[in-house]
């Protein structure tokens, strides 16, 4: 099963762009990357997700590296309600494996 | 607001007792996930239901079981309970079981389940 390593805890200043890092370095060519954020205790929230190109929505940007062994979850303005703990996710099958996540703090 | 809905919101029971996680999907999604969030242990897979069948397993534990109903919700079943299966239980749900195409997966707002 491919696996995500992601930094512990990031912090970022409101108003500027986070860029929350993932490598998977195991990923396999068909399997997609997902990101996820968790809002004090609230029930995970979808972000985005990727395959090999580029992708970006209302939330977020993804880029994933060439060879997909990394990938970079980017909220380009970042608000206090932003702060959470964020997933990278690699599906595996049926199922979801989420690690421990990054707690990123958004500082006034 | 995911459109998935789960009851209780909060549930209190003592240690060797039975109680029932009810979930209902998105209007259109025919899977329901199961997860286990404790405070030790992150978010961990359960099981996952497709129509009405048992679609894949994750760690889940013999005293617990699940079911989905011809409507479609989801109940997820846990007994013998013990101190430590106190924790979040989150129900997601997506349109279709997952395969090489991929299918999003959307969270209930959780049970927090407190075994005293």
């Amino acid at each position: 099963d491919a696996k995500t390593t992601q930094p512990p805890s990031m912090d970022c200043a409101e108003g500027r762009a986070a860029n929350l890092p993932c490598n998977h370095s195991t990923i396999s060519g068909n399997e997609y990357v997902y990101w996820y954020r968790q809002i004090h205790s609230q029930g995970p929230q979808y972000i985005i997700h990727g395959l090999k190109n580029n992708e970006t929505n209302e939330m977020a940007s993804l880029i994933i590296t060439e060879d997909r062994k990394s990938s970079t979850l980017i909220l380009p303005h970042a608000t206090l309600r932003d702060t959470a703990v964020y997933y990278c996710i690699v599906i595996s099958g049926n199922q979801f494996y989420f690690g421990t996540g990054t707690s990123l703090t958004v500082i006034p | 607001d995911s459109g998935v809905t789960q009851t209780p919101k909060h549930l209190i029971t003592a240690t060797g007792q039975r109680v029932t996680l009810r979930c209902s999907p998105r209007s259109g999604d025919l899977s329901v996930y199961w997860y286990q969030q404790s405070l030790d242990q992150g978010l961990q897979f359960l099981i996952q239901y497709y129509n009405g069948e048992e679609r894949a397993k994750g760690n889940i534990l013999e005293r617990f079981s699940a079911q989905q109903f011809p409507d479609l919700h989801s109940e997820l079943n846990l007994s013998s309970l013990e101190l430590g299966d106190s924790a979040l239980y989150f129900c997601a749900s997506s349109v279709a079981p997952r395969g090489p195409s991929t299918d999003t997966q959307y969270f209930g707002p959780g049970t927090r389940l407190t075994v005293l």
